[in-house]
């Protein structure tokens, strides 16, 4: 079993569309990331959280500890929000993340 | 804004070339990574360093070297490249204390090296 799985693997929907991902993890962290990769681009940090919920435009992020549970939120989303989501978590008082295998999504205009 | 900036986007080498990738990051971050890209296998960590001159390996530093003699650079050496190391390779840093990896992480666009 992974420490760290996502799901769904893949997810198309249509714009305008309510997204949801879903990360857990089995270990005790000091934080979760989250981060996109276009097609044929560079990976970018969305949110990096330890509690609570985190919201940047149409992204919210939250995080259930006790739970050992995240969740990346699209809300209206567009084609361009078409990429790769990638959950990693930082274990405690440990540098090497752990990665999630990323959540492939496509929206369709 | 945070740069993390990769020498190269496009690599082409020979087998058994010896080939330098270089990453600088302009925002005084304590850790910096090499990572490799592969389908379907997701992220994999090459190497890792928290300080100047320190360096510890990843999940798949065979084949590789690394050297940080300055804290805002941070290379990757195929002392003899093989086809088997064609990938996308990722450079990030973050800031962190003490060997831990506390901060946001920041990438460069990556360098994608073809072994031929």
């Amino acid at each position: 079993k992974n420490e760290v799985e996502q799901s769904p693997q893949n997810l198309t929907a249509q714009e305008g569309e309510f997204i949801t991902i879903n990360c857990s993890y089995s270990v005790g962290i000091s934080a979760l990331h989250w981060l996109q990769q276009h097609p044929g681009g560079g990976i970018v940090s969305l949110f990096m959280l330890s509690s609570g919920k985190k919201k940047h435009g149409r992204l919210i992020a939250t995080i259930n500890i006790q739970e050992k549970h995240s969740s990346l939120h699209i809300t209206a989303s567009h084609p361009r929000d078409s990429a790769v989501y990638i959950c990693a978590v930082s274990p405690d008082s440990n540098y090497q993340l752990i990665w999630g295998a990323g959540t492939k999504l496509i929206i369709k205009p | 804004d945070v740069k993390v900036t990769q020498s190269s986007r496009y690599l082409v080498k020979r087998t058994g070339e010896k080939v330098f990738l270089e990453c600088v990051q302009d925002m005084d971050h304590e850790n910096m990574f090499w990572y490799r890209q592969d389908p379907g296998l997701g992220l994999r960590l090459i190497y890792f360093s928290y300080d100047v001159k320190m360096k510890e390996k990843g999940d798949i530093p065979e084949g590789y070297s690394v050297s940080r003699e300055k804290k805002e650079r941070f290379s990757l050496i195929l002392e003899s490249a093989s086809t088997n190391q064609t990938s996308m390779y990722l450079c990030a840093s973050s800031f962190g204390t003490s060997g831990t990896n506390t901060g946001e992480l920041f990438f460069g666009e990556g360098s994608r090296l073809t072994v031929l």
